[in-house]
Order: C-alpha cells, then sequence, then structure tokens
C-alpha cells in the first residue's frame, strides 16, 4: 500500500497565483522529498526536507513538514505556465529502507 | 553525461511473451529502482538493488525478475507478461542512503495484448 496520499488530486490556476499541495503519510520518517513530472516524462527531484526540518525553499518553492500532523505541503509561488505537471511526495521510512513510497500525486494545470 | 537510460521506449507483447527492459546509469549510483505507473496509482517499487550484488522485491514483485548486472546496469524481466502488466516503467538511480534523491529515466511504454 502506498504511504503518502495528496491532496488535491487535480488543481487548476491562473498564471501568477499560488498553488498549494497537500501530502500526508502514515509512519515515521526520515525524510520527505517533492519530485514533479512533466506529461510522458520520467520524475525530477524538486525538494528534499529532513524529519528534524519545519521549512525549506527552493527558488519559487516552499516546502513545510508537520511530523506530528505527519503531513507537508508544496507551495509554488507566482505559477507559471511551465509549471503544469504532475506533483508527488515520497516518503524514507526511518528504519533506512532504502527505498522511498511515492504518493498518488496532484495534477497541476497552470493556465496562461 | 546521460544520466539514467532505458531501452526501449515502447514495447508491444502478446500475453504470454517474454522481454528484458534495460537500464543504465552512468553517475556512479550504488542503488538503482524499477518502478512501474498505472494511472491514478503513481509510482509503485517492483525491485530495488540498494548496491551492486544485492537485489530486494518491493510492493509489486510479482511476475517479474531482476538482474543487477553490474554497478551501472539494472534489468527488468517479464517471463510471461500479462495484460495486468500494462503500464509505463521507470529505472531510477541514487546514492545509497537516506538524504539521497532519486534520478529517474525517460520511462518504457508497455503495452501487453
Amino acid at each position: 500500500s502506498q504511504q503518502g496520499e495528496e491532496d488535491p488530486q487535480a488543481l487548476s490556476i491562473q498564471e501568477g497565483e499560488n498553488a498549494t499541495m497537500n501530502c500526508s503519510y502514515k509512519t515515521s520518517i526520515n525524510n520527505l522529498q517533492w519530485y514533479r513530472q512533466n506529461s510522458g516524462r520520467g520524475l525530477v527531484h524538486l525538494i528534499l526536507i529532513r524529519s528534524n526540518e519545519r521549512e525549506k525553499h527552493s527558488g519559487r518553492l516552499r516546502v513545510t513538514l508537520d511530523t506530528s500532523k505527519k503531513s507537508s505541503s508544496l507551495l509554488i509561488t507566482a505559477s507559471r505556465a511551465a509549471d503544469t505537471a504532475s506533483y508527488f511526495c515520497a516518503t524514507y521510512g526511518s528504519g533506512n529502507t532504502g527505498k522511498l513510497i511515492f504518493g498518488q500525486g496532484t495534477t497541476l494545470q497552470v493556465k496562461p | 553525461n546521460a544520466g539514467v537510460t532505458q531501452t526501449p521506449k515502447f514495447q508491444v507483447l502478446k500475453t504470454g511473451q517474454s522481454m528484458t527492459l534495460q537500464c543504465a546509469q552512468d553517475m556512479n549510483h550504488n542503488s538503482m529502482y524499477w518502478y512501474r505507473q498505472d494511472p491514478g496509482m503513481g509510482l509503485r517499487l517492483i525491485y530495488y538493488s540498494a548496491s551492486e550484488g544485492t537485489t530486494d522485491k518491493g510492493e509489486v514483485p510479482n511476475g517479474y525478475n531482476v538482474s543487477r548486472l553490474n554497478k551501472r546496469e539494472f534489468s527488468l524481466r517479464l517471463e510471461s507478461a500479462a495484460p495486468s502488466q500494462t503500464s509505463v516503467y521507470f529505472c531510477a538511480s541514487s546514492f545509497l542512503g537516506a538524504n539521497y534523491e532519486q534520478y529517474f529515466g525517460p520511462g518504457t511504454r508497455l503495452t501487453v495484448t
């Protein structure tokens, strides 16, 4: 069974708006990662946040992690049409399992 | 650097046929992974190899076998393809350890009729 559940499943916004995606997970983690997938392509790593971190930034991306609620959010500010893609969270378990467990993803459409 | 490469890009098989999906990476990564992606299901781990010489089952290993040929190459074999194995298959690699991201190949789109 998959670890992460993402919300919403689909999101449609106008260019310039902010997009927020949420991820919940079930077990304790070492870190949580976010990936982007453009249509027909492989996944590309965006950002990694460790379990002892609460917030992390990378360019227009802001990720938060609340381990007490077992949840994370990805905020994309000032969205662009090029941000149209699917976004996946993935968790690395605290038992050093050697593997990531992916959520089902959020499909983001940014309209020009 | 080419990163992670996969062959073939597309494949159509008849039920019962066999095939091997090839994956190679040139980033000197220790760990390699095979996933399948189905609509609305995200990515599910089939098998992984934490380091050369080891392989372990993931979430959905039934119907598949893997070979870690050397540090660079990790192949996935379908011995007797079934329509339920119609999917997009992704190979990925990473350094060994918790705080490393995975790098993905472009995928193989497999249809079993």
